[in-house]
C-alpha cells in the first residue's frame, strides 16, 4: 500500500467549532507532515512528527494542534479557526527521517473553508 | 519561508513540445527533488537528485543540478496534455533534517 489517505475530503466549519482532519498511511514511515496550502502557493510546513513526536512545530497558531496516536496515525485538531486559515491541507509521510532519501509522500487533501 | 525560486512562474505550450521549468535555491542541500500538482490535489514526487549527482533521468523527465550556481532544471520531453500541472522543486537542508521547503512553483499549460 503506497497510498496516504485523508479524510475529509472537504470541510466546512465556523469560527466557534471543534474539528479534527485525519490522515493515515501504512508504508511503515516514521516521519509525517502537515503543510497548509493557499490557492496558487506552494505548501508550507505547519508540522513534522518523528516517530511519533513532534520534532517541528513552524510556529503554528495553538488553534491548530496535532497529534500522532501511532505510527501510521496523523490528527490535526481545529478550533477557533478564522477565515484565512481557509486553505487545503496536506499531510505527507516520508521514511525515518536523518536520511538522504526524504522523498514524501503526500494524501489529496483536505479542502477546509472557515466561515 | 520559501528557499526554491522557480521560473517562469507560468509556461504555455503545445503537445508535443518540451517544457524546461528552472529552480533556484539559497544554502546547501543534500537533495533537491521535483513534485507536480494537479490543481486542488496531492503532490506527486517526480525526481530526487542528490547534490553530488549532476543530472537524472526518468522516462521523460530529466533534472540537472547545479550547485555552485544554487540551481536546478526539469525538462518534460514530448509533453501531454496530461503534463498540465503545477511543478515545484523542494530543498532540504544540508545535514538531514527531515524538512523540505518548497519553491513557488511553475504553472504549466500543454494545449492539444
Amino acid at each position: 500500500d503506497t497510498e496516504v489517505t485523508q479524510t475529509p475530503k472537504h470541510l466546512v466549519m465556523g469560527m466557534t467549532n471543534k474539528k479534527s482532519l485525519k490522515c493515515e498511511q501504512h508504508m511503515g514511515h516514521r516521519a509525517m507532515y502537515w503543510y497548509k496550502q493557499k490557492a496558487k502557493k506552494p505548501p508550507e510546513l505547519m508540522f513534522v512528527y518523528s516517530y511519533e513526536k513532534l520534532s517541528i512545530n513552524e510556529s503554528v497558531p495553538s488553534r491548530f494542534s496535532p497529534e500522532c496516536p501511532n505510527s501510521s496515525l496523523l490528527n490535526l485538531h481545529l478550533h477557533a479557526l478564522q477565515p484565512e486559515d481557509s486553505a487545503l491541507y496536506l499531510c505527507a509521510s516520508s521514511r525515518p527521517p536523518g536520511g538522504p532519501y526524504n522523498e514524501q509522500f503526500f494524501g489529496p487533501g483536505t479542502r477546509l473553508t472557515v466561515l | 519561508s520559501q528557499q526554491g525560486e522557480e521560473d517562469p512562474q507560468a509556461l504555455s505550450i503545445q503537445e508535443g513540445e518540451n517544457a524546461t521549468m528552472n529552480c533556484s535555491y539559497k544554502t546547501s542541500i543534500n537533495n533537491l527533488q521535483w513534485y507536480r500538482q494537479n490543481s486542488g490535489r496531492g503532490l506527486v514526487h517526480l525526481i530526487l537528485i542528490r547534490s553530488n549527482e549532476r543530472e537524472k533521468h526518468s522516462g521523460r523527465l530529466r533534472v540537472t543540478l547545479d550547485t555552485s550556481k544554487k540551481s536546478s532544471s526539469l525538462l518534460i520531453t514530448a509533453s501531454r496534455a496530461a503534463d498540465t500541472a503545477s511543478y515545484f522543486c523542494a530543498t532540504d537542508v544540508e545535514g538531514g533534517s527531515e524538512k523540505l521547503v518548497f519553491g513557488k512553483g511553475t504553472k504549466l499549460t500543454v494545449n492539444p
